[in-house]
């Protein structure tokens, strides 16, 4: 089944405790991204990737790390989580090109105490 | 700078016609894009425009007037399972074509 993963779920941590949400996709996808999604605010991309080893800042990357060694691998790096990144974060990855629809995630609720 | 603009909520009765508006200023333009989003749960897309006009989807309809900075969607004959919330995202090509934009999303709800 074509899909994309997102691990852990659910995390609750506490401020300054290095953490990672990983990402995968099974769809040999070009394109992948990840979101953050607040009550009032909607989606807003963190980091994307248009290829392996190609990485680009979104619009809110402050205090997020990627990496992409991996074509089917998007990991998010949150280096010393702070309150203000508690959240629900989806992953997603596309064909790339123009018009190619976004596959999303099930999401990652983070709660940073 | 870049905004998009959708309404907060609606409410429409089943069985009816609903249009949900968005228009967006960004720095460039390279498509736009509607997705449904269920409570709880991933956005899904629904439907993309990247010329001026309509694209009909079965029960969905997208409009584009790139001119005018607008676009709309259109449900038809709603149905309860149609409850979610809406939204509308331009891919910006002036920063990258990696680069969406997503709007606040507009929360429809269908009531009997």
């Amino acid at each position: 089944e074509a899909q994309v993963t997102q691990n852990p779920r659910y995390l609750i941590t506490v401020t300054g405790k290095k953490l990672t949400v990983t990402c995968s996709q099974n769809m040999n996808h070009e394109y992948m991204s990840w979101y953050r999604q607040d009550p009032g605010l909607g989606l807003r991309q963190i980091y994307y990737s248009m290829n392996v080893e190609v990485t680009d800042k979104g619009d809110v990357p402050e205090g997020y790390k990627v990496s992409r060694k991996e074509k089917r691998n998007f990991p998010l790096i949150l280096e010393s989580p702070s309150p203000n990144q508690t959240s629900l974060y989806f992953c997603a990855s596309s064909r790339s090109g123009q018009g190619y629809e976004q596959y999303f995630g099930p999401g990652t609720r983070l709660t940073v105490t | 700078g870049q905004n998009i603009d959708q309404p907060t909520e609606m409410t429409a009765t089943e069985g009816a016609i609903v249009q949900i508006n968005c228009t967006y200023q960004t720095s460039g333009f390279n498509g736009l894009f509607w997705y449904q989003q269920h409570a709880g749960e991933a956005p899904t897309f629904l439907s993309y425009n990247v010329l001026d006009g309509l694209e009909e989807k079965g029960r969905f309809s997208s409009f584009l007037s790139r001119s005018k900075g607008y676009s709309y969607l259109l449900l038809k004959e709603l149905q309860m399972k149609d409850s979610a919330s809406y939204l509308c995202a331009v891919r910006n090509y002036g920063g990258s074509q990696g680069n969406l934009i997503f709007g606040k999303g507009t929360k429809l709800s269908v009531k009997p």
